[in-house]
């Protein structure tokens, strides 16, 4: 069965920094490119980064800075390194993973709620 | 990166038909024939309903059903159900990276 389970979430004061991690089974992270999107309580949809299977990342500008898409690929797990939190990155946070060649979103993650309070 | 715009709220009745609408510009939507449609239920994970503007991925009724025209997608479900109340998502490749569209609630009266 192929699927992926986020961890890492919780509560972190403004400016703290936070890792979350993406491990997958059935699913080859390092030959496909895998994502983060986010949702804010209450609202739509916000894909954040992208690492593809030749290693490049991308960002959207509110993050790109702040955190960091990388990937263990012995450990077939995508990570978000998020540092210098905000208030208005409090969302559920999933990873989405899409084959390569493709451009969809076919696997998703349950999520992982980040919060940012103090 | 600016989001995609679609309508807040759609409603229908049982059999009939709705169709939902996602605004992009010609360097997302227009661009490339990469837009996808995910929908969500409350409290859950995505799910991906039309991949490549009009292409419905295994397991996905036929009642759905996708298009494009210029700048704009759209998402048509006939025949709705119970079950399709849910929010809708357009996605569209912009180069490299991705945009979502602010989401679509979707009311079966």
């Amino acid at each position: 069965e192929v699927h992926v389970v986020e961890s890492g979430g919780g509560l972190v004061q403004p400016g703290g920094s936070l890792r979350l991690s993406c491990a997958a089974s059935g699913f080859i992270v390092s030959g496909n490119y895998m994502n983060w999107v986010r949702q804010a309580p209450g609202k739509g949809l916000e894909w954040v980064s992208v690492i593809y299977s030749g290693a490049s990342t991308y960002y959207t500008s509110s993050v790109r800075g702040r955190f960091t898409i990388s990937r263990d690929n012995s450990r077939n797990t995508l990570y978000l390194q998020m540092n210098s939190l905000r208030a208005d990155d409090t969302a559920v946070y999933y990873c989405a993973g899409g084959y390569s060649g493709t451009y969809r979103f076919d696997l998703w993650g349950q999520g992982t709620l980040v919060t940012v309070s103090s | 990166q600016s989001a995609l715009t679609q309508p807040r709220s759609v409603s229908g009745s049982p059999g009939q038909s709705v169709t939902i609408s996602c605004t992009g510009t010609s360097s997302d939507v227009g661009g490339y024939d990469y837009v996808s449609w995910y929908q969500q239920h409350p409290g859950k994970a995505p799910k991906l309903m039309i991949y490549d503007v009009s292409k419905r991925p295994s397991g996905v009724p036929d009642r759905f059903s996708g298009s494009k025209s210029v700048n704009m997608a759209s998402l048509t479900i006939s025949g709705l159900q119970a079950e399709d109340e849910a929010d809708y998502y357009c996605c569209s490749y912009a180069g490299y990276y991705w945009v979502f569209g602010g989401g679509t609630e979707l009311t079966v009266l």
